[in-house]
């Protein structure tokens, strides 16, 4: 089945540390996306990419970082700079070009705490 | 700048009645896309409903359905005979034609009583 898949569903770090999340999927979607959810704060975007070698800022991209060498992957790293990591991370990815129609597919998600 | 506005964080209904989860929104394109997106406690999003906004009539759903006033920037859901399985967090969500970015409101969590 197509879908999306985010590894690791928990993940803990130390402070100081980076972190990588995973995110991969087989919908053959040009464009993806990672969003950071906070109680009380909606969902906000960090960085997305439309196609491959290519991505763009969201509205808190700072202290993350990503690439997209792979049409399938969107790895997301959380760097030492971020200063409040601890949070719910979601990969999404869509259609590209498809003129807005299409929503976005979400994977499960990975729930980072810093220790 | 788009944004999604989503005043009620809480509210509940009881099992078989009818609910409207409001939602407004600011954009100054016309072409554009509006969603409702469930988020249940598994915490996986998952889509709810569309709506064109070049389209006057209201999307359904089965249980669910819209109400689109383009004029007022409205952009509301009614959930009809509630299930437990409706009870989640709630995001309304836009994108602008041609942009590849959704906009999301903060959410609103629906408790649906027995």
């Amino acid at each position: 089945d197509g879908g999306i898949t985010q590894s690791p569903k928990y993940l803990f770090r130390k402070e100081g540390q980076n972190v990588t999340l995973s995110c991969e999927q087989n919908l053959n979607h040009d464009a993806m996306y990672w969003y950071r959810q906070d109680p009380g704060q909606g969902l906000r975007l960090i960085y997305y990419s439309q196609i491959v070698n290519d991505f763009q800022k969201g509205d808190i991209a700072e202290g993350y970082s990503v690439s997209r060498e792979k049409k399938e992957s969107f790895p997301l790293t959380v760097t030492s700079a971020q200063k409040n990591p601890t949070a719910f991370y979601l990969c999404a990815s869509t259609k590209s070009g498809s003129g807005g129609n299409y929503g976005y597919t979400f994977g499960s998600g990975t729930r980072l705490t810093v220790v | 700048a788009q944004t999604v506005t989503q005043s009620q964080p809480e509210m509940s209904v009881q099992e078989a009645e009818t609910v409207t989860l409001s939602c407004t929104y600011d954009t100054s394109e016309s072409d554009y896309y509006l969603f409702w997106y469930k988020q249940p406690p598994s915490r996986q999003m998952i889509l709810v409903i569309r709506q064109e906004a070049y389209k006057q009539q209201n999307a359904t759903e089965n249980r669910f359905s819209v109400n689109f006033q383009k004029a007022a920037k409205s952009f509301s859901l009614k959930i009809s005979d509630s299930q437990l399985g409706d009870a989640a967090m709630y995001f309304c969500a836009s994108r602008q034609g041609g942009s590849e970015k959704l906009v999301f409101g903060k959410g609103m969590k629906l408790t649906v009583n027995p």
